[in-house]
């Protein structure tokens, strides 16, 4: 029963990079989302999907893309990173909606 | 969207001595609130949640917390904290069909 899953569990970009992180879950949950943690600010939510091809913006959207084509799957994407988005990234799911997250191990990136 | 207040970012207590880590909501309608904890380099896991009914919630390792309407609060407390405990705990707060939002975390460190 793995829960939910992120990939890569690490990475390292150079500034104007772009990447695309994975999450999956496999409990057949409608919601997912997208967090960022970095120390002081707690976790902050970058963009949540509702269901399969939905998608809407938290509160740090800036820098940030995501797509739900699957139900199982969330990808967020950088498209041309900047240091201020070296971070911790968290992925969740839920179901009901607004009930128990269930969170993902996290993806710690660096920009140099 | 809600947001989620932790009155205290450090709380330094000393083993078997009882703790209470202090979180305050904001919203006008009704709300689900959520403790978590997160140990170094690990993802979040839930230790309780109030969805409905009864307003003192029983958690995993022996935490509780208290919902106040009034107040706006989600306490969360410990009578005899062990060396373990020592971790990140966050409050979170979410409405239903809505996403979930977090406080700044409050670092409980247990000393021998």
């Amino acid at each position: 029963n793995a829960g939910v899953t992120q990939t890569p569990k690490f990475r390292v970009l150079k500034t104007g990079q772009s990447m695309t992180l994975l999450c999956a879950q496999d409990m057949n949950h409608e919601y997912m989302y997208w967090y960022r943690q970095d120390p002081g600010m707690g976790l902050r939510l970058i963009h949540y999907s509702v269901g399969e091809g939905t998608t809407a913006k938290g509160e740090v959207p800036d820098g940030y893309n995501v797509s739900r084509l699957k139900k199982q799957n969330f990808l967020l994407g950088l498209e041309s990173a900047a240091p201020s988005q070296t971070s911790v990234y968290f992925c969740a799911s839920s179901y009901p909606p607004g009930t128990e997250a269930f969170f993902g191990q996290g993806t710690r990136l660096t920009v140099v | 969207a809600q947001s989620v207040t932790q009155l205290d970012s450090q709380v330094p207590v000393f083993e078997e001595a009882p703790v209470e880590l202090r979180c305050n909501y904001s919203s006008s309608v009704s709300v689900y609130l959520f403790w978590y904890v997160q140990y170094p380099n690990q993802g979040l896991q839930l230790l309780l949640k109030y969805l409905s009914g009864s307003t003192l919630v029983k958690g995993i390792n022996g935490f509780e917390a208290e919902f106040n309407k009034s107040q706006t609060s989600f306490h969360l407390r410990k009578p005899s904290v062990h060396i373990s405990d020592t971790a990140e705990y966050f409050c979170a707060a979410s409405r239903r069909n809505n996403d979930m939002r977090f406080g700044a975390g409050t670092r409980l460190t247990v000393k021998p």
